[in-house]
């Protein structure tokens, strides 16, 4: 049982916009960052948002994140067969001082 | 090239010990906190443990505190977990990822432990 939640399953077709919510506590999401993973089958995982909405160099604007409250939200706009990955959101809980994922959520491009 | 290697999964009978070596290239990871992160076969990610750069602060998960030691040697641009009284539960893969959540998140490919007899 992760601390952050997330839907097990998400799915939409070519073009479409995607939302996943992670959804945590005031220990969590509500007073840090909260930073957006995507790991595709077999690879490692890459950061796609940290700090709530920044994205890295190289990682297209097709993706945005966003916090609110103890909730996070990861947007994929325009939605391409390669997004098909499993996605996590992480932030730093102070009440077990260390980093708490959600348990993931699966992309599938229909 | 810039990047962050695992090294030293093995596969190791239940009780025993392991150390992993999380070795950069590229840049200097003294600058970063480093993180290790588990993941079980089929399973999601499951943080374990930070070093801060100073060497000093390090923070751990319930679940390994006690049993992982996490050190680091600057001048080797590397950082160790160090793993006893190993259990079925650990195995997963382990990677390491230089400032976990910030703008220079960069994770390695990962090593694998495997714990059975």
């Amino acid at each position: 049982q992760s601390v952050l939640t997330q839907p097990p399953s998400a799915s939409g077709t070519p073009g479409q916009r995607v939302t996943i919510s992670c959804s945590g506590s005031s220990s969590n999401i509500e007073s840090d960052y909260v930073c957006w993973y995507q790991q595709l089958p077999g690879t490692a995982p890459k950061v796609l948002i940290y700090k709530n909405d920044q994205r890295p160099s190289g990682v297209v604007d097709r993706f945005s994140g966003s916090k609110s409250g103890t909730s996070a939200s990861l947007v994929i706009s325009g939605l391409r067969s390669e997004d098909e990955a499993d996605y996590y959101c992480a932030g730093w809980d102070g009440s077990v001082s260390g980093v708490v994922f959600g348990g993931g959520t699966k992309l599938t491009v229909l | 090239e810039v990047q962050v290697v695992e090294s030293g999964g093995d596969i190791v009978q239940p009780g025993g010990s392991l150390r992993l070596s999380c070795a950069a290239s590229g840049f200097t990871l003294g600058r970063y906190s480093v993180h290790w992160v588990r993941q079980a076969p089929g399973k999601g990610l499951v943080w374990v443990s930070r070093i801060h750069p100073d060497g000093i602060r390090i923070d751990y998960a319930g679940s390994v505190k006690g049993r992982f030691t996490v050190s680091r040697d600057n001048a080797k641009n590397t950082v160790y977990l160090q793993m006893n009284s190993l259990r079925a539960e650990d195995t997963a893969v382990y990677y390491c990822a230089r400032d976990q959540g910030g703008e220079d998140d960069m994770w390695g490919q990962g090593t694998m432990v495997t714990v059975s007899s």
